[in-house]
């Protein structure tokens, strides 16, 4: 079974809205990474965030860790149209390789 | 952007043909990785390779076989393809196959198989 699992699977948003990504695992992990694939691309790293670290920021993305309910949230402030992607959290463990999620496709519409 | 290319980008193709997907990078990076997609859909680890001479079978069964006779190059070859091969085929790297490090991905190839 998958380890991380995006919600919702699709979101769509006003242009200047805010949009939060939820992605929930099953086991225990050491970190977190964030990413995103534009349509028909590869995926982009966006973010990683350790199992010892609660929030982390980056320019307009904001993401929360809570091991204890294995969950994290991905949130983009004043959203954009170039902020149209899919998004997918990818959970990792000692000695062994990412598992990515099923992602969350956002649209932002102008 | 990633240092990171794959070709072709689009390939279509009959049933029974040969095909060699090509990846290179040059960051140096030992970790290298094969993921398939289908639209829309998650990734799934095909094949990974943690340097020269290194080639590992990822989570998802493949027919797929891949090669990694120098450190910048992870090629994934499909003997006879089928319609069941059509996908979107991405590669990937990184520095370390500790967990801590970041997976830079090339642009993928949209696979069909006619």
């Amino acid at each position: 079974s998958q380890q991380g699992e995006e919600d919702p699977q699709a979101l769509s948003i006003q242009e200047g809205e805010n949009a939060t990504m939820n992605c929930s695992y099953k086991t225990s992990i050491i970190n977190l990474q964030w990413y995103r694939q534009n349509s028909g691309r590869g995926l982009v790293h966006l973010i990683l965030i350790r199992s010892n670290e609660r929030e982390k920021h980056s320019g307009r993305l904001r993401v929360t860790l809570d091991t204890s309910k294995k969950s994290s949230s991905l949130l983009i402030t004043a959203s954009r149209a170039a902020d149209t992607a899919s998004y997918f959290c990818a959970t990792g463990n000692y000695g062994q390789n990412f598992v990515f999620g099923p992602g969350t496709r956002l649209s932002v519409l102008p | 952007e990633a240092d990171i290319y794959q070709t072709p980008r689009y390939l279509v193709i009959g049933t029974g043909k040969k095909i060699t997907l090509e990846c290179s990078q040059t960051m140096g990076h030992d970790k290298m990785y094969w993921y398939q997609q289908d639209p829309g859909m998650e990734l799934h680890l095909i094949h990974y390779s943690y340097g020269v001479n290194s080639t590992e079978k990822g989570d998802l069964s493949s027919e797929s076989t891949v090669s990694r006779i120098r450190t910048e190059h992870f090629p994934l070859t499909l003997e006879s393809a089928r319609p069941s091969h059509t996908s979107q085929y991405l590669c990937a790297s990184s520095e370390s196959a500790e967990s801590d490090y970041e997976q830079y991905f090339g642009p993928g190839t949209r696979l069909t198989v006619t």
